[in-house]
Order: structure tokens, then sequence, then C-alpha cells
């Protein structure tokens, strides 16, 4: 079946480092989504990818769909306390939607 | 609009008791999704309705499981009879459109003894 698999798991770095996830889907996407989930929190819609290469910005977040819309991946330029949560991506494919497992996003300051 | 509206927010039962999670979706969404979410599986689709209809429920781990959306502004999740391993917090979203931005509610915490 149809599987996106989403790397590193997990990831510690330093306030003012930056931060990539990576997503990469066993079949092609129609589109990718990806969702911010804060600690004891629900998953909060950030962004959606449609286009093949397409990239978006928001603010110090880098989001990215790949020309073969079957990978995709978010970087975080200096990140900031506030940062801190898990970065979910999520793929439709045909009538199944499927997400990652999330990358768990810790900051130091 | 208040979002999207779960009920209870947390629940604790014991193993064969029966659990109904409510869902109020936002005002005009045609689509609403139930997810379970633990450590070892991560967030799980279970079942998407459009327009009151359930179009894929491939993700309801078993026939304990049953969901129900009587009207564009209310859905359950039924769970007859609860099992420890059914322990995990439970979300309901929607959306307008079915690839559209969903939004989450709170969730439900469920504890089964």
């Amino acid at each position: 079946g149809q599987q996106v698999m989403q790397i590193p798991q997990y990831q510690h770095v330093q306030e003012g480092e930056d931060f990539t996830t990576y997503c990469n889907s066993s079949t092609t996407l129609s589109n990718i989504q990806w969702y911010k989930q804060r600690p004891g929190g629900h998953p909060v819609f950030l962004i959606q990818l449609v286009k093949s290469g397409e990239v978006k910005k928001q603010k110090r977040l880098t989001f990215q769909f790949g020309e073969a819309k079957k990978n995709s991946s978010l970087h975080i330029t200096a990140t900031q306390t506030t940062d801190v949560g898990t970065y979910f991506c999520a793929g439709w494919g045909g009538n199944k939607l499927v997400f990652g497992a999330g990358t768990i996003l810790r900051v130091k300051s | 609009d208040a979002g999207v509206i779960q009920s209870p927010r947390h629940e604790v039962t014991e193993m064969g008791q029966e659990v109904t999670l409510r869902c109020k979706p936002i005002s005009g969404h045609d689509y609403l999704f139930w997810y379970r979410q633990t450590m070892m599986r991560g967030l799980e689709l279970l079942i998407y309705f459009n327009n009151n209809v359930p179009i894929d429920d491939s993700g309801m781990p078993e026939d304990r499981f049953s969901a129900k959306m009587p009207n564009a502004s209310f859905s359950t999740l039924k769970i007859q009879p609860s099992e420890p391993r059914d322990s995990a917090v439970y979300f309901c979203a929607s959306s307008s459109g079915r690839a559209n931005e969903q939004f989450f509610g709170p969730g439900t915490r469920l504890t089964v003894l």
C-alpha cells in the first residue's frame, strides 16, 4: 500500500541552527500538506504544495515538492524555541491520505 | 466559528465497555476525518466522510470500531467493546474540499483500563 516515510524521526538543535525534515512517498502524490503539532496539542496546517517542483516560503520556513511529486522537504532557517513540536507531512495518492510518522524537533536555547 | 469541537476531551473506561466519541465539524465543511494517534503507530486515518457519506473506512482497525455521520454537523466514533490497545488520542478534522487544509479538533484522550 501507499507509504510516506519521514526522516529524521527526531532532531535536537541549538537555537539558531537550521533544521530540515524530509518526506518520501512510495507513489506519486497529487499534493502534499505539512502540519505542525505542539506538545499536547493538535496538528495545525502549515502549507500545501500541488505543483511539481514547487517551492513556497513562510518567513523562516521553506517547503519544496519534488519534480516527481514523490518527495518533499521542510527547512527551517535559524530555529527558535517557538519552533518546537512535531512536523508531519501528509499526501493524497488517489483516494488515500497518508501521514508521515513525523519529525520531533527540540530546540536548545 | 468555534473550530472543530470534540467531546469528551478525556475518557477513562474499563475493558469491554462501549465508548462513543463525538465531533462537530466547522460549519460549511463537507469533509470529516477521524484519526487515531499513538506513540507506536503515529497518526492514522481511520475513516473519512464526504457530505455525510463514508468514503474510505479502510483504516478502521476492526469491526469493534464504527463511525456515523447522521448530519452535516455531527459525527460519532464508537468502539464496542473497548480494549486496552485502543488507548490513544482520537482526533476529528474537517475541511472544505477533500485535498484542502484540514482543521483538527483538540482530540479525545481515551484510556481503556
